[in-house]
């Protein structure tokens, strides 16, 4: 099945500074790939998602890039503001059926 | 919109105890899943269920038993919890296709402690 690694598991930036989380993972059939944020006592909820026929996609001050050949996919926030402050999880799966694997989670701390 | 409704969102149960985590959602979505996630942990998949009337397990099956009572009704069952079992438990939901994309839309969690 689909294994998905996700790095840093922490990461401190200053306000304004922009921010990476990369995501690795396994299948190469895998063709959706999303991106969650969980704030404090609440459930994930998706902020970006790319698919495997584009190599960018980009929302305001977040992005996401895709590099099929290599297996890995990057978010990107720039501009990051406290309410950035967050855990963001990757995923990997597929558009037409089955489930997504989740990667462990970055928890992003932005400092004021 | 209500989304995906789980209940209760808190509960704290003895060792050996059993209870249903209840779980609805509102979009029409064939998928439904139930998640657990443990302190500084990613989501572990329990069991999911790709449409009405089929279940599999996921990573974390044991100690579990789920039900798709309907197409938008799917619970979660601990028949005699441990205290390994002490987690928050999300449920979700997708609509598989092309057109979807599968993104899981999820609960806001049920705090489950067994003391």
């Amino acid at each position: 099945g689909e294994n998905v690694e996700q790095h840093p598991s922490t990461l401190s930036v200053q306000e304004g500074d922009s921010a990476v989380i990369k995501c690795t993972y396994s299948d190469s059939a895998s063709n959706y790939f999303p991106w969650y944020k969980q704030e404090l006592g609440k459930g994930p909820q998706l902020i970006i998602d790319i698919r495997s026929n584009v190599g960018e996609k980009k929302d305001q001050r977040i992005a996401v890039t895709l590099n099929k050949t290599a297996k890995h996919f990057s978010l990107h926030i720039t501009e990051t503001q406290p309410e950035d402050s967050a855990v963001y999880f990757c995923a990997g799966g597929y558009t037409n059926a089955g489930k997504s694997t989740f990667g462990d989670g970055t928890t992003l701390t932005v400092k004021p | 919109n209500a989304g995906v409704t789980q209940t209760p969102k808190f509960q704290v149960l003895k060792t050996g105890q059993s209870m249903t985590l209840q779980c609805a959602q509102d979009m029409n979505h064939n998928s439904m899943y139930w998640y657990r996630q443990d302190p500084g942990m990613g989501l572990r998949l329990i069991y999911y269920s790709a449409s009405e009337g089929t279940t599999d397990k996921g990573e974390v099956p044991n100690g579990y038993n789920v039900s798709r009572l309907n197409k938008r009704e799917f619970s979660l069952r601990l028949e005699s919890a441990a205290p390994s079992q002490t987690s928050v438990y999300f449920c979700a939901s997708s609509a598989t296709g092309r057109s979807f994309g599968n993104t899981i839309y999820f609960g806001e969690g049920s705090w489950l402690t067994v003391v």
